[in-house]
Parts: structure tokens; C-alpha cells; sequence
């Protein structure tokens, strides 16, 4: 079984710049939870999808927003980067057919915005 | 609002000795509580959670936590840490159902075992 998988790994942007990063979910999940994580702060919830659609937001601004394709794998864009979008950006599937909230995180894709 | 609390930010223990990391949240209406584990450039790792079967639930790597309702605490355990322990330990509830409950996390506890 295949796990999360996040690319890149890391990433180096300018303030202003528009960001995309990837996740492929685990064999047979459709749903994809994305997070950002500042250091020494806990993971925050972006959004999430089911089945290509937007299925609940965090208090982020309208410049996150994220796609999920066919196949279930998703991504998050990020535009207008700030200063202060530097994080862990993790994603985590699930599924509906596995018993409540088992979910999957990738190892994450770091940002940093100069 | 919902929140999660993790009293203490770094727990330092020796190694052999009890591991005790403290999770609180903030609301009266039973939710369903995780703990996580991430260990340096790693994502989170579920080590164990609690859905309204039994209250003392088991995980893995020998941590168990205890949900006590009347404290609204899930508070994670190990008899015995060892220096692969050392890690950040997460705290996260939910009230979602199914599986379309958004994760919320406490700050983090770093543990530290000393030999």
C-alpha cells in the first residue's frame, strides 16, 4: 500500500510569488486534508476535498485554494505569498469506507518566503 | 471556540521512566481525540485515538491515553520512555463525523529522554 506522498520537499519563494504544491493520497483514499504548520505551532487546517470538491475551510484567506483531481491526488495554491506563509505544508488522506478520521499524513513540503 | 490545550511545551524524562504528556480541550460534547507523533522532517503519525468505545485506549509503540469526560482530558502515557521517544507529540480532537471532521491540534509537547 501506498502511502502520502508531497512534493517538493522543500521550496524557496519571494514574497509576492504564487506557490503550488502537490500530494498524492494513499491507495483507495478520496479525501485530502491539507495543513499548514508553522514552527513550534501545531498543524492549522487549510481545507479539505472530497471527491473534487471543497468539503470545509479553515480560517484561511481566499489567495489558499486547492484542486483534487480524478485520481484523488490534490494540490494547494497559495498566491500573493506572504512573509508569513513560511511552513510545513502537510496534506493527509482518508477515506470514507475506513473507521472515523484515519488519517494519513505525508512528511510535508517546506516553504520559505523571503 | 474549540480549542486544545497541551500543558507543557517540553517534558523532559530519563530514560526507563514514566512519560506523562497532558491534552485538554474545550468542550462538554465528547469529541473524537488523537495523539500524534513527528519526529524531526517527518509528518505526523497516529499513535493512537479514541472514539467513543473504551475510554483507555491503547496505541502503539506502548503509549495508551485515558479520555476522562469529567476533565475533558486525554492525557497520553508510557510506564517506561525510551530514547526513541524523543519526538513532538501532538494533541488533536475533532468534531467532525465521519471522516469530514477538520483536525484540531494543541501546540505540541517536545519530549526529551535523557539516558
Amino acid at each position: 500500500e501506498t502511502g502520502v506522498t508531497q512534493s517538493p520537499t522543500h521550496l524557496i519563494k519571494t514574497r509576492g510569488q504564487q506557490v503550488t504544491l502537490r500530494c498524492s493520497s494513499q491507495s483507495g483514499h478520496n479525501t485530502v486534508s491539507w495543513y499548514q504548520q508553522a514552527l513550534g505551532q501545531g498543524p492549522q487546517f487549510i481545507f479539505q476535498y472530497y471527491r473534487e470538491e471543497e468539503n470545509g475551510r479553515g480560517n484561511f484567506p481566499p489567495r489558499f485554494s486547492g484542486l483534487q483531481f480524478p485520481n484523488y491526488s490534490s494540490e494547494l495554491n497559495v498566491n500573493a505569498l506572504e512573509l508569513d506563509d513560511s511552513a510545513l505544508y502537510l496534506c493527509a488522506s482518508s477515506s470514507e469506507n475506513k473507521p472515523i478520521m484515519d488519517q494519513y499524513f505525508g512528511p510535508g513540503t517546506r516553504l520559505l518566503v523571503l | 471556540a474549540q480549542s486544545v490545550t497541551q500543558l507543557g511545551s517540553h517534558v523532559s524524562v530519563s530514560e526507563g521512566a514514566l512519560v506523562l504528556l497532558r491534552c485538554n480541550y474545550s468542550s462538554s460534547v465528547p469529541p473524537y481525540l488523537f495523539w500524534y507523533v513527528q519526529y524531526p522532517n517527518q509528518g505526523l503519525q497516529l499513535l493512537l485515538k479514541y472514539t467513543s468505545a473504551a475510554t483507555l485506549v491503547k496505541g502503539i509503540n506502548g503509549f495508551e491515553a485515558e479520555f476522562k469526560k469529567s476533565e475533558t482530558s486525554f492525557h497520553l502515557t508510557k510506564p517506561s520512555a525510551h530514547m526513541s521517544d524523543a519526538a513532538e507529540y501532538f494533541c488533536a480532537v475533532s468534531w467532525g463525523s465521519g471522516n469530514t471532521g477538520k483536525l484540531i491540534f494543541g501546540q505540541g509537547t517536545t519530549l526529551q529522554v535523557k539516558p
